[in-house]
């Protein structure tokens, strides 16, 4: 069973810097592209960043790109997402996702997310 | 950036009634689209990909159609869980990855 566990959300001044984590399990979590997607609070969702399975190329949209930064280890089958210079408008909940195929960047699985709250 | 709009964004029926939810893309996204529903306080599920492929495990009821510009989620007889948010998500022209809006299916 494919199982998706986020951490590392919490209160974070605006300008500040966090890291959240995903703890992969049930997949063969190298041979996969992961994704983060988010929602603010009573919105939708938005796309927040990619990055590919045996290649490790990363994507970002123009709203966080520069400040935020994704990564993974293999090795402990982790996804990360370190975020800087945060704002206001980054406060959401953080879904990891597992995309389904390849670059067929659509996604099967779901982690539960974990909120980020961006305030002074 | 390909902007997905939804149609309606509320749409009120009844467990047994025929739902028809609408995805209309700012240009052709060919078959390369996503359904997904998603219930209160709870992650997104994957329900169709590819415009008319249903996920791992979902029934029978939900069935997509459509391709280009214009889609549509069928939900063929309401069942009292079916009663949730459902979004469209296209991979054609990417990044960025882009969502619809969502559309609230409410008793």
């Amino acid at each position: 069973e494919v199982q998706l566990l986020e951490s590392g959300g919490g209160l974070i001044q605006p300008g500040g810097s966090l890291r959240l984590s995903c703890a992969a399990s049930g997949f063969t979590f190298s041979t996969y592209a992961m994704s983060w997607v988010r929602q603010a609070p009573g919105k939708g969702l938005e796309w927040v960043s990619t990055i590919g399975g045996s290649d490790d190329r990363t994507y970002y949209p123009d709203s966080v790109k520069g400040r935020f930064i994704i990564s993974r280890d293999d090795s402990e089958n982790t996804l990360y997402l370190q975020m800087n210079s945060l704002r206001g408008e980054d406060t959401a909940v953080y879904y990891c996702a597992k995309v389904r195929r390849a670059y067929d960047v659509d996604f099967d699985h779901w982690g539960q997310g974990t909120l980020v709250t961006v305030s002074s | 950036e390909i902007v997905l709009t939804q149609s309606p964004a509320t749409l009120s029926l009844s467990p047994g009634e025929r739902a028809t939810l609408s995805c209309r893309a700012s240009q052709s996204v060919s078959s390369y689209l996503a359904w997904y529903q998603q219930k209160p306080g709870q992650a997104p599920s994957l329900l169709i990909y590819d415009a008319s492929n249903r996920a791992t495990g979902i029934p029978a009821r939900f069935s997509g159609s459509g391709s280009g510009t214009d889609f549509t989620l069928t939900i063929s007889s309401l069942e009292p869980e079916d009663f949730a948010v459902y979004y469209c998500q296209q991979r054609s022209v990417w990044p960025p990855i882009t969502f619809g809006q969502g559309t609230r299916l409410e008793i």
